[in-house]
Order: C-alpha cells, then structure tokens, then sequence
C-alpha cells in the first residue's frame, strides 16, 4: 500500500488566486510528520512547510499553509496569492520512526503545478 | 554554506561501466540518505546510513553499493550500469534539529546509462 498519495498528477491556478494540493498519508504510528517540499525547473529540493502528528493547530509559512485533517489522514497544501514563480513540482512526504533507528521519509509521487498568468 | 554537496552533476555511462557518486554534508548531521527520481514515481529510497558506520538499504537498493566513509560522506557506487538506472540520483542528511526529520537536499545528479 502506498504510504503517501498525491492523486493530482497536474494543476492549473491563476495568477493571483489560491490552489490546494491534494495528499493523503497511511500510517499506524501516532507520532509521525508531514513535509512538502518544492522542486522547480532548476531540480532542487526546496522544503516548504512542516506539520507534526501532535500539532494542534495547521501549519502555516508565508503564503503556504497546511490543511491537517488527521482523522481522514490528509495533508492538503494550500498556496495563497499564486505567483508565477510557485510554478513547480510539489511532493508531499512522511517522516515516521523506522527500527533502523533513523527517521524514514517517504515521498508521493508529486503534483506539477503551472501558474497561468 | 555549502550544505550538501553531490558529484558529479551530470554523467553517461555504457551498461556495465562503473561509477560512484559523491556526497558529502558539512551540517554535521549523522543521517544521510541516497534517493533516485525518475518520472511519475516521485523520490524512492535506495539506501541510508542512519549514523557513521552503519547503513541499510531502502527501498530499491539492487543494483547499487554504498559507503559511510565518515560522517561527512556518503557515497553511492554502482557497479555495472543498466539502462534501468538512469535517474536523477539525490542525496540527503538529516539532525537533530528542527523540524525532526528535515532532509537538506543535495542539488542531484543526472545519470544517464545508454
């Protein structure tokens, strides 16, 4: 079964407006973490935003925030005043304990996201 | 600050040649990770070194080698190349800082077996 899942292969957003990345996790661990990262054209890897198993409230960093709905076990990114620049990859991923005694990191598939101006 | 540091950035390979890719991390963490990236598959696990002198395989480690040679560095070898490994080939580290599980991204490696 898939760890994280990421069903939107592609996205468009105007200019201006705010669009939700879609991720769902599966874990049995309760203490776990949810991270999105950004690659655009150029190849890196760039961190975004962090939510924790036990954080009580979403995430938020600048324009991006992190609709945590742990119950359904989603991690919705929600970009706010879309720039021409957000135009990029998106890839959601867990951290969770692993017996190796480091902190696995799975990642979905990624979400292409294109801002149109 | 250099972070993370991946070479080469771009390599061709004929199957069956070997090469190694270089990492190496001045954030003194003592995890550090290799992943791959190919198209519609997102980032997958091949191997991790959870602290200097151990590491274990991940995900998808057939076919590949690695060495923890401090714990600075991390490489990735790979013995005899197969078409099947071309990929963009990242590697990571992690602390103990915050957030936990924070991975540092090397810029990747392009790494085409013809």
């Amino acid at each position: 079964a898939q760890k994280i899942t990421q069903t939107q292969p592609g996205m468009f957003v105007q200019e201006k407006e705010a669009v939700t990345l879609d991720c769902t996790y599966d874990t049995s661990d309760p203490s776990y973490g949810l991270f999105w990262y950004k690659q655009p054209s150029s190849g890196e890897m760039i961190f975004l935003i962090y939510q924790g198993s036990y954080d009580q409230q979403n995430a938020t960093e600048g324009r991006y925030s992190l609709n945590f709905q742990k119950a359904r076990k989603s991690a919705n990114l929600v970009i706010s005043a879309s720039q021409l620049g957000d135009s990029a990859m998106y890839f959601c991923a867990m951290r969770e304990p692993n017996s190796g005694g480091y902190q696995k990191v799975t990642f979905g598939i990624g979400t292409k996201l294109q801002v149109i101006p | 600050n250099a972070g993370v540091t991946q070479t080469p950035k771009f390599q061709v390979l004929k199957t069956g040649q070997s090469m190694t890719l270089q990492c190496a991390q001045d954030m003194n963490h003592n995890s550090m990770y290799w992943y791959r990236q190919d198209p519609g598959m997102g980032l997958r696990l091949i191997y991790y070194s959870a602290s200097e002198g151990t590491t274990d395989k991940g995900e998808v480690p057939n076919g590949y080698n690695v060495s923890r040679l401090n714990k600075r560095e991390f490489s990735l070898r790979l013995e005899s190349a197969a078409p099947s490994q071309t990929s963009v080939y990242f590697c990571a580290s992690s602390g103990s800082g915050l957030p936990p599980g924070e991975l540092f991204f090397g810029e990747g490696s392009r790494l085409t077996v013809l």
